[in-house]
């Protein structure tokens, strides 16, 4: 089964910089989907950003954008120009290309400081 | 709008009670998904179902039941068997992988969560 590591369980950015979330996932598959999830304070969960495995550009929207390294299983968040917005937990996960089977990490709970 | 609804919010039981979540949804999605959440693990699967009458166990099924009449809905049952049901509890749903409706992602989107507190 695939799993999802997220190795930073706490992160911290000052207002208006920028900071990187990592995460890194073990499979055997060549084809899969790979997405950042935020969780608010209100824990709804709100899809960030998405990346196709066979796709080589880096994905990006607005101020979030990803570093997909395939060879190296790792999948890691930029955010730019952070805004207190953005203090939440973020979830890495993985899905399978043929079916919904969705796996997440721990998370990565981010504070942005004014 | 559509979306998904979850309900109630907080949810109380007493120790030996069965207590059913709602999970509704009006986006056409085939495939609905029941989550538990519990500090510093992120999401763990319970159940799935990828269409209506049809659903099958995810990685922590045990001490939980749900039933699959309808496309929009899919409720989560805590039974008495669930020996520490006290968590926050998240539902989703998608398109089911190569249907047409969706993006080729079929990423999942969720309701707003039911947190459940035994007493």
């Amino acid at each position: 089964a695939q799993t999802v590591t997220q190795s930073q369980p706490e992160m911290s950015v000052q207002e208006a910089e920028t900071v990187t979330l990592s995460c890194t996932y073990d499979t055997s598959e060549s084809d899969y989907y790979l997405f950042w999830y935020k969780q608010p304070p209100s824990r709804q969960m709100i899809l960030v950003i998405r990346q196709e495995a066979y796709k080589q550009q880096n994905a990006t929207e607005n101020r979030f954008s990803v570093n997909f390294q395939k060879a190296a299983k790792s999948f890691s968040l930029k955010i730019s120009d952070s805004q207190l917005g953005d203090a939440a937990m973020y979830f890495c996960a993985y899905r399978s290309y043929n079916n919904n089977d969705m796996r997440f990490g721990a998370g990565t709970r981010l504070t942005v400081k004014p | 709008d559509g979306g998904i609804t979850q309900s109630p919010k907080y949810l109380f039981r007493k120790e030996g009670q069965n207590v059913t979540l709602s999970c509704e949804q009006n986006l056409n999605h085939d495939a609905m998904y029941w989550y538990r959440q519990d500090p510093g693990q992120g999401l763990r699967l319970i159940y799935y179902s990828q269409i209506v009458n049809d659903f099958q166990k995810g990685d922590i099924a045990e001490g939980y039941s749900v039933s699959r009449e309808k496309k929009e809905s899919f409720p989560l049952t805590v039974t008495s068997a669930q020996k520490n049901p006290t968590a926050f509890y998240l539902c989703a749903s998608s398109f089911r992988p190569g249907l047409a409706g969706g993006s080729s992602y079929n990423e999942q989107f969720f309701g707003p969560g039911t947190r459940l507190t035994v007493l």
